[in-house]
């Protein structure tokens, strides 16, 4: 079974901190993504990863940024925590996208 | 701008009745449509696909319906099971976009004992 790890269930953060979220899948997949989910928006991509460093933005990078210097391992960083990015963050891998991604449990971030 | 659009944010069924979910998308070169299922405090897990060259595919219980001319793809559940409420999202795959899906706003499906 593919296993995606989230770093942390639940998150609070003041405004303007630094906050790392961390993402770790054990199927050697090439393929990450983050996205953030709020309510009646669904999932909105932020970045994704094609493979090791390499990296795209999705449909909303602004005030994020990622990293990926190991295969299994994608991080997101909001640089300076605002309230407006308070949410759940998922992070999801896969090898083929006909079979899906799978995600992790989810991160929920409150900014304070 | 919404590509993929579910207009029915929540939808109750009896147990035992079917479950149709609606979703709608504006742009044509998706060429592939997937449904995930979220419960609460888990990451959204895959359910079913169909590729744009396919109307219909089914797994069990579950079957998605594919209107290429409408725009429109619908997940039929048959018969709906307590414990399939959850929330349902759709997905797209654009034909140039990679592994890069376009997600739903979401149906909060409740089913009814």
């Amino acid at each position: 079974d593919v296993k995606v790890t989230q770093s942390s269930r639940y998150l609070v953060k003041r405004t303007g901190e630094k906050v790392f979220l961390e993402c770790v899948q054990d199927m050697d997949h090439e393929n990450m993504f983050w996205y953030r989910q709020d309510p009646g928006l669904g999932l909105r991509l932020i970045y994704f990863s094609y493979d090791v460093k390499m990296k795209e933005k999705g449909d909303i990078p602004e005030g994020y940024s990622v990293s990926r210097e190991k295969k299994e391992r994608f991080s997101l960083i909001l640089e300076s925590a605002s309230t407006n990015q308070t949410s759940m963050y998922l992070c999801a891998s896969s090898s083929n996208p006909e079979l899906g991604q799978y995600f992790g449990p989810g991160t929920r971030l409150t900014v304070t | 701008d919404q590509q993929v659009k579910q207009n029915s944010p929540s939808l109750s069924v009896q147990e035992g009745r079917i479950s149709i979910l609606n979703c709608d998308y504006t742009n044509s070169m998706f060429d592939y449509f997937l449904w995930y299922k979220k419960y609460p405090a888990e990451g959204p897990t895959f359910l079913i696909s169909i590729s744009s060259i396919k109307d219909k595919n089914e797994d069990g219980r579950f079957t998605v319906f594919l209107n290429k001319s409408a725009k429109h793809l619908s997940l039929h559940i048959v018969p709906s099971q307590p414990g399939d409420s959850a929330v349902y999202f759709c997905a797209a795959r654009g034909g140039n976009a990679g592994n890069m899906l376009t997600f739903g706003g979401g149906t909060r499906l409740m089913v009814k004992p």
